[in-house]
């Protein structure tokens, strides 16, 4: 069964830095891109950062963009967010979820987010 | 940016009921989008991908269809395990894929 579990998560002051880690199991980790989603109190997902399996390819959400950093470790199976310059605006829980395979064609594209972490709390508050 | 407009916001059914959501995108999308169920405290669930295929072990009950800039969610026969809140996802322009406000459903 796949696993994702984060951890990192945590009380810290506007402009202080916080690290995100998932940890995946039962999965060919370096087969799937990989994404940080984030939810708000009260509000709907929104997907701020995405890597490819290789590492090469990614993506950030304007309201993240060069704050946030995504990175993963192969080898350790892996997924990382370093978030810095934080704001009380990025309080939310944060979610790491499998997005797509690295190798797809036709519909195998578009398969949505299958497996989901449990999420991990970040506050931001003097 | 693809926008999605989910109606409604607040839904609230008897159990037995055949209820629909609709999810609006501001421009065609094709049929790549994507139906979550999240309940309070938990991660969303994917239920539905590209507009009308069921993920593996999610109830009959759910089912998805539209293309193009209109979707629908419909749940036939709503159980009381049902509520929750559910998303739309558009995985057409992608990254990112924007998800919609959100359908909270709840028991009458």
């Amino acid at each position: 069964q796949v696993q994702l579990v984060e951890s990192g998560g945590g009380l810290v002051k506007p402009g202080g830095s916080l690290r995100l880690s998932c940890a995946a199991s039962a999965i060919k980790f370096n087969d799937y891109y990989m994404g940080w989603i984030r939810q708000a109190p009260g509000k709907g997902p929104e997907y701020i950062a995405y890597i490819s399996g290789s590492g090469g390819t990614i993506f950030y959400a304007d309201s993240v963009r060069g704050r946030f950093t995504v990175s993963r470790d192969n080898t350790k199976k892996s997924l990382y967010l370093q978030m810095n310059s934080l704001r009380a605006e990025d309080t939310a829980v944060y979610y790491c979820a499998r997005d797509r395979p690295q190798e797809c064609s036709g519909v195998g594209c578009y398969v949505g987010l299958q497996y989901w972490g449990q999420g991990t709390l970040v506050t931001v508050s003097s | 940016d693809i926008q999605l407009t989910q109606s409604p916001s607040f839904l609230s059914a008897s159990v037995g009921d055949r209820v629909t959501i609709t999810c609006r995108a501001s421009r065609g999308i094709s049929t790549f989008l994507a139906w979550y169920q999240q309940k309070p405290g938990k991660a969303p669930k994917l239920l539905i991908y590209v507009a009308s295929t069921l993920q593996s072990g999610v109830p009959s009950r759910f089912s998805g269809s539209g293309s193009g800039t209109e979707f629908t969610l419909t749940i036939s026969g709503l159980q009381p395990e049902d509520i929750a809140t559910y998303y739309c996802q558009q995985l057409n322009s992608y990254p990112p894929g924007s998800f919609g406000q959100g359908t909270k459903l709840e028991i009458k």
